[in-house]
């Protein structure tokens, strides 16, 4: 079936440097994106979200990019710092659809 | 910042008991919903509830599943037999309408034994 997946399982980086944290969709009918952070022992947190009609949406020190033609998504974490270790996830929406599926995560770890 | 609490934070079950977990969604929320998560795996959704009834659930919510919005404060997930694969983290959510505005709970980790 159709599902979502991430290409790294883990990603380990120095503090300072910026992180890209890659997904996989494969369901043509999702038009909305969410990456979401989740601590150890805490429930998934919102981080940035995406329509299908934008390839590109910028937070506070995150951005997200969105590559209809080749279903990828990405999320880019500037000046990585120790606090953002955690497990990042992204989910997709099919339009009409208020559940989000998740992929399995990635796991990013920051050395100070 | 509103929160989503769940209680208990962690329950230890004999396998066949009945276990019932709690949450308070956001005061003002409509949606809500009960995911769950099975160490080192992805997020699973289970049920979403709207207006006092169910309005989508997951191959995984079976009979042995139940929600319960008992008052206007708790929403509940009751899994009636419990087997050792229910072993998993449960993440209660809530929202208003949008997605933007999905808040998790910290969860409860339920250990069958």
């Amino acid at each position: 079936g159709e599902s979502v997946g991430l290409h790294l399982p883990t990603l380990s980086v120095q503090e300072g440097d910026n992180s890209i944290i890659n997904c996989a969709y494969s369901n043509s009918a999702s038009d909305y994106f969410i990456w979401y952070k989740q601590e150890s022992g805490k429930g998934p947190q919102f981080i940035i979200d995406i329509r299908s009609n934008m390839d590109k949406r910028q937070g506070q020190r995150v951005t997200v990019l969105l590559n209809k033609t080749v279903k990828h998504l990405s999320l880019q974490i500037a000046a990585t710092q120790p606090g953002d270790s955690a497990v990042y996830f992204c989910a997709e929406t099919p339009g009409g659809s208020y559940i989000p599926t998740f992929g399995r995560g990635t796991s990013l770890i920051v050395h100070p | 910042e509103p929160e989503v609490t769940q209680t208990p934070s962690h329950q230890v079950t004999q396998m066949g008991q009945e276990v019932i977990l709690r949450c308070v969604p956001i005061s003002n929320h409509l949606y809500f919903y009960w995911y769950r998560q099975i160490l080192g795996q992805k997020v699973e959704f289970l049920v979403s509830f709207y207006n006092n009834e169910i309005s989508e659930k997951s191959e995984i919510f079976d009979d042995q599943f139940s929600v319960e919005r008992p008052d206007g404060s708790n929403f509940t997930l009751k899994i009636r037999s419990t087997k050792l694969e229910d072993s998993a983290m449960y993440f209660c959510a809530s929202s208003e309408r949008s997605l933007r505005g999905y808040t998790f709970g910290s969860g409860t980790r339920l250990t069958v034994v």
